[in-house]
């Protein structure tokens, strides 16, 4: 599996634009670019996924760089709710797992 | 729906004690995975079934691990014996089949073997 890097911990003021940022310089042309959060004491959710163009949902937006070796999550407005572990995941198109990472734990101000 | 139905929630059981994990996917999903958390090595794969056939338990860490999938709406993971190190968070997940499906996770069950 192609591999994703990520800061290990980001910190961020409630009410403020929050940017996690994901390497992933092996990416595969059919790879997918998936972000999943955990909740405290909860199971991963789905964020968001892309494969070349930007994408938005109500949750959050996707920016892919040109060469796709990177993206970057972005949270508009950051919320105390938001605290979690987001997780930068590549998946190609068959019907096969998600491989989880370390993820980058971000944490929310007050 | 309901979503990713796990149970028990919470289990404490002594060392050598059979453990057995339950989970009820989202109707309609085809794809089942089984997931372990741990502090030291974050969320593991250890089996996923398509269409109620395993297709990879190679994450599955020794043959006191099983899984067996009798049907499209049940799936039980067993632990026989137990050991303290299995003590972790398991998670159940599904999705339909395409490379677009979201994947719904469970709500865990934590285990701990004493």
């Amino acid at each position: 599996d192609a591999k994703t890097t990520q800061p290990n911990s980001m910190e961020s003021n409630e009410e403020e634009p929050v940017h996690l940022p994901c390497n992933h310089s092996t990416i595969s042309g059919t790879d997918y670019i998936h972000w999943y959060r955990q909740l405290p004491s909860q199971g991963p959710e789905y964020v968001i996924h892309g494969l070349t163009s930007n994408v938005n949902n109500r949750m959050a937006s996707l920016a892919i760089a040109e060469d796709r070796k990177s993206s970057t999550l972005i949270l508009h407005r950051a919320t105390l709710r938001d605290a979690a572990v987001y997780y930068c995941i590549l998946k190609d198109s068959g019907n096969t797992p998600l491989v989880f990472g370390k993820g980058t734990r971000l944490s929310v101000i007050a | 729906d309901a979503g990713v139905i796990q149970s028990p929630r919470h289990e404490v059981t002594e060392m050598g004690q059979e453990v057995t994990l339950r989970c009820k996917p989202i109707s309609g999903h085809n794809s089942l995975f089984w997931y372990r958390q741990t502090m030291m090595r974050g969320l593991e794969l250890l089996i996923y079934f398509n269409n109620n056939v395993p297709i990879d338990d190679s994450g599955m860490p020794e043959d006191r691990f099983s899984a067996k999938m009798p049907n499209a709406s049940f799936s039980t993971l067993k632990i026989q014996p137990s050991e303290p190190r299995d003590s972790a968070v398991y998670f159940c997940a599904s999705r339909s089949s395409g490379f677009t499906g979201e994947l719904f996770f469970g709500e865990g069950s934590r285990l701990t073997v004493l």
